[in-house]
C-alpha cells in the first residue's frame, strides 16, 4: 500500500535500549529519515541513512536498513526520560517529496 | 543546521475568515517548500509540493481553493487557509529543502490553528 507503516507504541524502562521499525513503500527512495517530535512542537531530524547503506551508527542511534524487505529501524541505546517523543520514520518517495510513517510513541519510565 | 521559521505559532480566528502562515528558510535558498498538515495524535499528512515560481502541487483531496500557497522567492512560501472553519483546526507544519534530490528537510515549527 502507499502508507508507511510503524508500530503505534513502545514502552521501556530507562537505561534499556528503544527500537523503532518502519515499513516503507518506495523502493527506489534515495534517503530515509528518523525524526523526533517532541508534544506541541515541529520536528527534529535525528539521523538519516542513505539508501546504499546498511547501517549507520550515531553516537546513542543505529539506524538499520533492509532494502529487500523495505524495513527501517532505529536503535536508541541507553534510553533516558528525555527521549519520551514521537518518532516518525520518512522516506524520500520519487526522489521529491518526504512522506512520513505513522509515527511511534515512545514512553520511557523510571 | 539550516532555519526555518514558521509564523505564527499559535492562531486563533473566526469561523469564515482567512488565515495566512508564513514559512521562511533563514539561512538557505529553498527552492521547493512542502506544506504539512498534522492532527491530534497523527502523524504528517502531506498537503502540498511548494516551487519557487511556480504553482503548487496539491495532493489528493486537498482543495485548493481553500489552502492557497504562495511560493513568491526563494526564502518565503505562505499557506493561507480561506474561509476558514472549525474542521481546518490543525497543526501545519512547513518544510523546506535545499536544491538536488535527497538533500535534507528542515522543518518549522509548526503553526497551531484553532478555528472557532
Amino acid at each position: 500500500g502507499e502508507d508507511v507503516e510503524q508500530s503505534l507504541f513502545l514502552s521501556v524502562r530507562e537505561g534499556d535500549s528503544s527500537v523503532i521499525n518502519c515499513t516503507y513503500t518506495d523502493s527506489s527512495s534515495t534517503y530515509l529519515y528518523w525524526y523526533k517530535q517532541e508534544p506541541g512542537a515541529g520536528l527534529q531530524l535525528l539521523t538519516y541513512i542513505f539508501s546504499n547503506m546498511d547501517m549507520k551508527q550515531d553516537q546513542r542511534l543505529t539506524v538499520l536498513l533492509n532494502k529487500k524487505d523495505k524495513h527501517l529501524s532505529l536503535r536508541i541505546a541507553d534510553t533516558q526520560t528525555g527521549d519520551s517523543a514521537i518518532y516518525f520514520c520518512a522516506e524520500d518517495r520519487r526522489g521529491d517529496k518526504l512522506i512520513f510513517g505513522t509515527g511511534t510513541r515512545l514512553q520511557v519510565f523510571p | 543546521g539550516a532555519v526555518v521559521s514558521q509564523h505564527p505559532s499559535r492562531v486563533i480566528c473566526k469561523s469564515g475568515t482567512s488565515v495566512k502562515i508564513e514559512c521562511r528558510s533563514l539561512d538557505f535558498q529553498a527552492t521547493t517548500m512542502f506544506w504539512y498538515r498534522q492532527f491530534p495524535k497523527q502523524s504528517l499528512m502531506l498537503m502540498a509540493t511548494s516551487n519557487e515560481g511556480s504553482k503548487a502541487t496539491y495532493e489528493q483531496g486537498v482543495e485548493k481553493d481553500k489552502f492557497l500557497i504562495n511560493h513568491a522567492s526563494l526564502t518565503l512560501s505562505t499557506l493561507t487557509v480561506t474561509s476558514a472553519h472549525p474542521e481546518d483546526s490543525s497543526f501545519y507544519i512547513c518544510s523546506a529543502r535545499r536544491q538536488g534530490v535527497g538533500t535534507e528537510a528542515f522543518f518549522g515549527q509548526g503553526t497551531r490553528l484553532t478555528v472557532v
